[in-house]
């Protein structure tokens, strides 16, 4: 069985810019959540999403939004760059809904 | 503050040593799992604990889920080089919410 998948794995933006990040679940998963990684902050929740509905939603500013599509494939995405959200940002699939979570590889965003 | 509080921050052993890392909270978790995260990598599920007082073994990891469901422990006999990484626990809420602590990062020298 394939496991999560996340694209790119690397990105260099500029502030200001607003980029996209694209996760792919493991298959029969509908379940997909994104955080951010820093070194400072740790792992930290953005939202997920549970048939194409987000189910439950972080502490982050409106600019983090994302979607959810039909085959559970998921995008997130992040307006008006800012340097602080230079970080590695993680897709996880689960099978229900907040059970026992299947990291992809990571994006990592550098904001210069 | 983090809901979830990993001790010790950071650890650095000779392989062949025991070790345990612990993971505190003042809340209830309906479930409660660890994870490796190796750099440059996402995290790899270890394993969940669901029942108060559950012992679970993963070879040479003992994980031990508190009675009342509010702490757990990992603990690794002879650790080997390979152990290294960071060891993060993540507890599930009783609205279903996940929360992970900042983690463990542990060095385990040859």
């Amino acid at each position: 069985k394939a496991g999560v998948t996340q694209t790119p794995r690397y990105l260099i933006k500029t502030r200001g810019q607003q980029v996209t990040l694209s996760c792919s679940p493991i298959s029969g998963h509908r379940s997909v959540s994104w955080y951010q990684q820093t070194p400072g902050q740790g792992l930290q929740f953005l939202f997920e999403y549970f048939s194409e509905t987000q189910r439950n939603k972080g502490n982050f500013p409106g600019r983090f939004s994302g979607r959810q599509f039909s085959n559970s494939r998921s995008e997130m995405n992040v307006s008006t760059l800012e340097l602080g959200d230079s970080a590695l940002y993680l897709c996880a699939s689960s099978g229900d809904s907040f059970g026992e979570q299947f990291f992809g590889p990571g994006t990592r965003l550098t904001v210069l | 503050t983090q809901l979830l509080e990993q001790s010790p921050q950071f650890l650095s052993i000779q392989e062949g040593e025991n070790l345990t890392v612990y993971c505190n909270s003042s809340s209830v978790f309906s479930s409660l799992q660890w994870y490796r995260q190796e750099p440059g990598e996402g995290p790899v599920l270890l394993v969940t604990v669901v029942t108060g007082g559950e012992v679970k073994k993963l070879k040479r990891l003992t994980f031990q889920f508190g009675d009342a469901r509010k702490d757990s422990s990992l603990h690794i006999t002879a650790a080997q080089p390979g152990d290294t990484g960071l060891y993060l626990c993540a507890g599930g809420l009783l609205n279903n919410d996940m929360r992970f602590g900042a983690g463990t990062r542990l060095t385990v020298k040859p």
